[in-house]
């Protein structure tokens, strides 16, 4: 079946320090890939997408290439801020009887410091 | 746009009881899938409902039901609760048809205590 592993976090960054979370799946098929974010006591909100093998997905700053020789879909930014602390997800989707079904990884924790 | 909206927001319930959670799609949205996320885990899925039928479900068991209405909101049953059935549900909805559906807009979340 589909599986997303993600590094365990706390992910812990001082203010404008490159971030990396990284994320590898398994899946059949061709999955589209995603990373969500959570903000504390809300829900997720997607950050980017990719598609299909090679497609970078951008957003906020964040970027994301979906790898299919590594099976992988690192998230980075360049430059971290505090308000970026969250908890980040990855995903991958895939359809199943005509409806589209992700599959989540646990998360990782982000926390900046100023 | 009030976006995904859910209720209540906090509930306590003793082993054994039952629950309602209710959701409101995103305008214009006609699916809604429910999400259960434990705590420090990823939101594991439990069930769709297009067009006021379950379109496709997860490995949960019978005690979770749902139910979506003709206006497109949802509700998410659970019966017999156990201790284990504590967690943030998640209700998220989307365009119905192909790769739209891949843009889930998620709500709050109802958290549920069982004790």
């Amino acid at each position: 079946g589909n599986s997303v592993t993600q590094m365990e976090g706390p992910v812990t960054l001082s203010e404008e320090a490159f971030l990396t979370i990284n994320c590898t799946y398994t899946a059949t098929g061709y999955p589209s890939l995603f990373w969500y974010v959570q903000y504390p006591g809300e829900g997720l909100q997607l950050l980017l997408k990719a598609t299909k093998a090679d497609d970078k997905g951008s957003n906020k700053g964040f970027e994301a290439t979906y790898r299919k020789e590594t099976t992988s879909f690192h998230l980075e930014k360049g430059s971290v801020q505090v308000s970026d602390s969250a908890v980040y997800f990855c995903a991958l989707g895939s359809t199943s009887g005509g409806s589209y079904i992700p599959t989540f990884g646990r998360g990782t924790s982000l926390i900046v410091h100023p | 746009d009030a976006g995904v909206t859910q209720s209540p927001t906090h509930l306590i319930k003793t082993r054994g009881q039952q629950v309602t959670l209710r959701c409101s799609p995103k305008s214009g949205h006609d699916t809604v899938s429910w999400y259960q996320q434990a705590l420090g885990q990823g939101p594991q899925f439990i069930f769709q409902y297009y067009e006021e039928e379950e379109r496709q479900r997860g490995n949960f068991p019978d005690r979770f039901s749902g139910h979506q209405f003709p206006n497109y909101s949802s509700e998410l049953n659970v019966n017999a609760l156990l201790l284990g059935d504590s967690a943030l549900y998640l209700c998220a909805s989307s365009p119905g048809q192909g790769t739209y559906q891949e843009t889930q807009y998620f709500g709050p979340g109802t958290r549920l205590l069982v004790l």
